[in-house]
């Protein structure tokens, strides 16, 4: 069963702080990894999806990195700033194919102007 | 387009009482889900649909029923509320295309069973 971690649970760094959140996973046969962003009271929004071809995925102030052989992935954040605050959750496809994503349980990251 | 729409926003039932958790997504979706997030625990799949009169279960099915008579509205109904399902749900939709496509959520429904 796939099982995704992320540590810690809580960030806080100053504001323009570069910042890298991590997650991991323990079926390395994924075809994708996804981060999204939830804010408070709100649903999720997808953030980059790295393909399994892929090693990064870069989007902005935003750079996410997938190393399938360790079931790691990682999100750097440049240049933080305070509309950087939220929970941070990454995904991967639960089963053979695509249709089910299996959620890690977020790092509540806080930017501090 | 609206994208993925919820109703209610917010919901308190008394033990045992029923209802319907509103879902609708005017992107011509084929794939929807329906979550439950409680705190600290992340995402929790209940049931998902792959179109129209196709719905299976996720990994906490027990306690709630799906439908998906259209491609555009997908409700969940709690048909005897008990205080293990106050959580906060979320519905999402996702094209049927290949591995580069996500899933995009609604705002979500606070439920709170007293």
């Amino acid at each position: 069963k796939q099982e995704v971690t992320q540590i810690p649970a809580a960030l806080s760094v100053p504001e323009g702080e570069n910042l890298v959140l991590n997650c991991s996973f323990t079926d390395s046969a994924i075809y994708n990894l996804q981060w999204f962003r939830q804010d408070p009271g709100k649903g999720l929004t997808s953030l980059l999806l790295i393909q399994s071809s892929q090693r990064e995925q870069t989007s902005g102030r935003l750079n996410a990195s997938l190393d399938k052989s360790s079931g790691r992935s990682t999100l750097y954040i440049a240049a933080s700033q305070p509309g950087d605050s939220a929970t941070y959750l990454c995904a991967v496809p639960t089963n053979f194919g695509n249709e089910k994503l299996t959620f890690g349980t977020g790092t509540r990251l806080t930017i501090i102007p | 387009n609206a994208g993925v729409t919820q109703t209610p926003k917010f919901r308190i039932l008394k033990i045992g009482q029923s209802m319907t958790l509103q879902c609708t997504q005017d992107m011509n979706h084929n794939y929807m889900y329906w979550y439950r997030q409680d705190p600290g625990m992340g995402l929790k799949l209940i049931y998902y649909s792959v179109g129209a009169g196709i719905t299976d279960k996720g990994e906490v099915p027990n306690g709630y029923n799906v439908s998906r008579s259209t491609t555009e509205d997908f409700p969940l109904r709690l048909e005897l509320a008990a205080p293990s399902q106050t959580s906060v749900y979320f519905c999402a939709s996702r094209s049927s295309g290949g591995y580069q496509e996500t899933q995009y959520f609604g705002p979500g429904t606070r439920l709170l069973v007293l």
